[in-house]
């Protein structure tokens, strides 16, 4: 079946400008993660849902992101004002149940740019 | 609070050649560790993961608690391992979230 997809591929911004990344996940899949990745580095933990609930935005790194999932399914980031420290490639994850053995499947990511 | 360091960046051995990458883990508690490799071009995805103490494309990995690492070893690597490994771990968090913490990933090139 599909994998998680994720859109745009590709972003670019304007400093200031706001931003939505959408994920969609595999279907009938009760987790989902979203994960920032810099530049050389692995990616960071940002924000977990189960179903619509947002359990855990402790990796949010300020009050500029913002994260929903309103029906349980496709989930969407929101970046506020972007910032130069915003570039990254956003990475969105789901699995089956959301335990930590389980195994997340990983979108293509949106790579962000803020000019 | 967890960690999981990967001190290689860059590793390049010969096709036909032994191969580990490093992966060493800091948690209190019993952790779930896994390995997830980036293909050139391609999505992240899962490699192998501790509990399952299986050989994927001919990888292994052992949890070694004492030493609190978990190597990636294959005895003869290929062309086509060439891609981005990441060692990732699973900690027991309050609260329901079983979020990855990723190291920084090492990136493997198999010369022929």
């Amino acid at each position: 079946g599909a994998g998680v997809s994720q859109s745009p591929r590709y972003k670019v911004a304007k400093r200031g400008q706001d931003v939505a990344l959408r994920c969609d996940p595999i279907s009938g899949h009760v987790s989902l993660f979203w994960y920032q990745q810099a530049l050389g580095q692995g990616p960071e933990f940002l924000t977990y849902f189960q179903n619509e609930a947002q359990l855990d935005k402790s990796g949010l790194p300020s009050d500029r992101f913002f994260a929903e999932r309103p029906e349980g399914s496709v989930s969407t980031l929101k970046i506020q004002r972007t910032q130069q420290e915003d570039s990254a490639v956003y990475l969105c994850a789901s699995s089956s149940a959301g335990g930590r053995r389980d195994t997340q499947y990983f979108g293509p990511g949106t790579r962000l740019t803020v000019l | 609070a967890q960690r999981v360091t990967q001190p290689e960046k860059l590793l390049s051995v010969f096709k036909g050649a032994p191969v580990e990458l490093k992966c060493n883990y800091s948690y209190s508690g019993s952790p779930e560790l896994f390995w997830y490799v980036q293909y050139s071009r391609q999505r992240l995805q899962l490699l192998l993961r501790h509990i399952s103490r299986e050989s994927i494309k001919g990888f292994t990995a052992d949890l070694n608690k004492g030493e609190t690492s978990f190597h990636l070893k294959k005895p003869f690597a290929q062309e086509e391992d060439s891609a981005m490994y990441y060692c990732a771990l699973s900690g027991f968090f309050s609260g329901s979230a079983r979020q990855l913490t990723f190291g920084s990933g090492t990136q493997l090139t198999v010369l022929p």
